[in-house]
């Protein structure tokens, strides 16, 4: 069955460190992928995605990631992480063949530190 | 309303009730999808309708689950005999066509306590 993996589960930093969160993705057909953020409060909020072309990918305030077919990979980064990043992360891929229906990872909860 | 909205925010409950909920996707989105998203987890895909058909209710725990979409538009997802284990987050998502190669925008969710 297609599914999600994000190893990370709670990640802890200071501000300006650098970030990387990891996905991995099951299914080796046509992919679409994506991240969602979810500040506290507030509702799923899409950061990126990934159709085709251009492997690296950029997003909205400094995120960018990098899809990796030869790993079933699509890592988030962000160079230089600010307090207001403090949220959590879900990375998805999309059944193209069912509709278009999301499979999300169990998310990464980020937590910056002043 | 420019985004997705669902009501109520927060619905708390008792076991065995039945309740209801709704979700208003943006105006022209054809295609609209229902999570549930458990505490510590990611959303759980639970139907997807393109206009006024369920075209993907694979989702559904059972069949105490039901949703519908009479008019293309607003969708109500309806719970009978709720159980504790219902408990969580649903989150309603609409999406432009046949919701492939875009993007599912999504609504603020119902907090659902099942007592």
């Amino acid at each position: 069955a297609q599914s999600v993996s994000q190893h990370n589960h709670h990640v802890i930093l200071s501000e300006a460190a650098s970030l990387e969160l990891g996905c991995n993705y099951s299914y080796g057909g046509t992919v679409n992928l994506f991240w969602y953020v979810q500040y506290p409060g507030q509702h799923l909020q899409l950061l990126l995605k990934y159709f085709s072309g251009d492997p690296l990918v950029k997003g909205i305030k400094g995120f960018e990631a990098e899809f990796i077919k030869s790993k079933f990979s699509f890592n988030l980064r962000k160079p230089s992480v600010q307090w207001s990043d403090t949220a959590e992360y879900f990375c998805a891929d999309q059944n193209y063949n069912q509709g278009g229906k999301l499979i999300f990872g169990q998310g990464t909860e980020l937590s910056v530190k002043p | 309303g420019a985004g997705v909205s669902q009501t109520p925010s927060n619905k708390v409950t008792e076991k065995g009730k039945y309740v209801e909920l709704r979700c208003d996707p943006i105006s022209g989105h054809t295609a609209l999808y229902w999570y549930r998203q458990s505490l510590g987890q990611g959303p759980e895909f639970l139907i997807y309708f393109q206009g006024t058909g369920a075209a993907d209710d694979s989702g559904l725990p059972n069949d105490r689950f039901f949703a519908v979409r009479p008019e293309g538009s607003v969708s109500t997802l309806k719970i009978q005999r709720t159980e504790r284990g219902d408990s969580a987050v649903y989150l309603c998502a609409s999406s432009l066509n046949d919701g492939r190669n875009n993007e599912q925008f999504f609504g603020p969710g119902t907090r659902l306590t099942v007592l």
